[in-house]
């Protein structure tokens, strides 16, 4: 248990389907992360809050939309789905958004999503 | 383009051996570090460097950070087959007022028993 807590574990979903996931944080951090992992890429960054705003969003397709009501939970709200949107969506937290030394994330254990 | 590039991509070695696994980056940082995953669950921090320390120890980990070739390394000892995971080094990289944390395509390490 790292602190960051990701629901559900695994999606599976139609096109067509409204679906969110859901990320909870019990470690006071003010930052808090959505990442995309597709087999065989890099980590992609979707999205970031700092205090519950939005400071990032890095050119992510509007069927993905965040939610941040406050510090401690993060949603990615899901419509209209494509196939390749397949892949492990990953929650982070961190003390801040600071490159400081001390600012490492922690990660939740991921959702499996899967869009047929 | 991403910042960190992990080598080998793979690498695939027997309980009780040593696994390097090298990290090459672009531009200036602050510090880097290492993060490991295990097969379908998120990652895990596992050691960060500065930028003024060019090695740095933890339990059977060493990493080791070249600021001069912007590469670093991760050196795991006396490896262990709960060591297979993939390992991947991160930076932050900033782009005008944007910040993020920048992660390599990582190294698959597979330990035989």
């Amino acid at each position: 248990e790292t602190g960051v807590t990701q629901t559900p574990r695994h999606l599976v979903m139609g096109m067509t389907n409204k679906k969110s996931l859901k990320c909870e944080q019990h470690l006071g951090h003010n930052a808090m992360y959505w990442y995309k992992q597709s087999a065989k890429k890099p980590l992609e960054l979707m999205f970031v809050y700092s205090l519950e705003e939005r400071v990032e969003n890095n050119s992510v397709p509007s069927r993905f939309s965040p939610e941040c009501p406050n510090s401690s939970h993060l949603f990615l709200h899901l419509h209209t789905l494509q196939p390749e949107d397949s892949a492990l969506y990953l929650c982070a937290s961190s003390r801040d958004r600071g490159s400081s030394g001390a600012n490492v994330l922690t990660f939740g254990a991921g959702s499996r999503l899967t869009v047929l | 383009s991403q910042q960190g590039e992990e080598d080998p991509q793979a690498l695939s070695i027997q309980e009780g051996e040593n696994a390097t696994m090298n990290c090459s980056y672009k531009t200036s940082i602050n510090n880097l570090q290492w993060y490991r995953q295990n097969s379908g669950r998120g990652l895990v921090h596992l050691i960060l460097i500065r930028s003024n320390e060019r090695e740095k120890h933890s339990g059977r980990l060493r990493v080791t950070l070249d600021t001069s070739k912007k590469s670093s390394s991760l050196l795991i000892t006396a490896s262990r087959a709960a060591d297979t995971a993939s390992y991947f080094c991160a930076t932050w990289f900033s782009s005008g007022s944007a910040r993020q944390l920048t992660f390599g395509s990582g190294t698959q390490l597979t330990v035989l028993p």
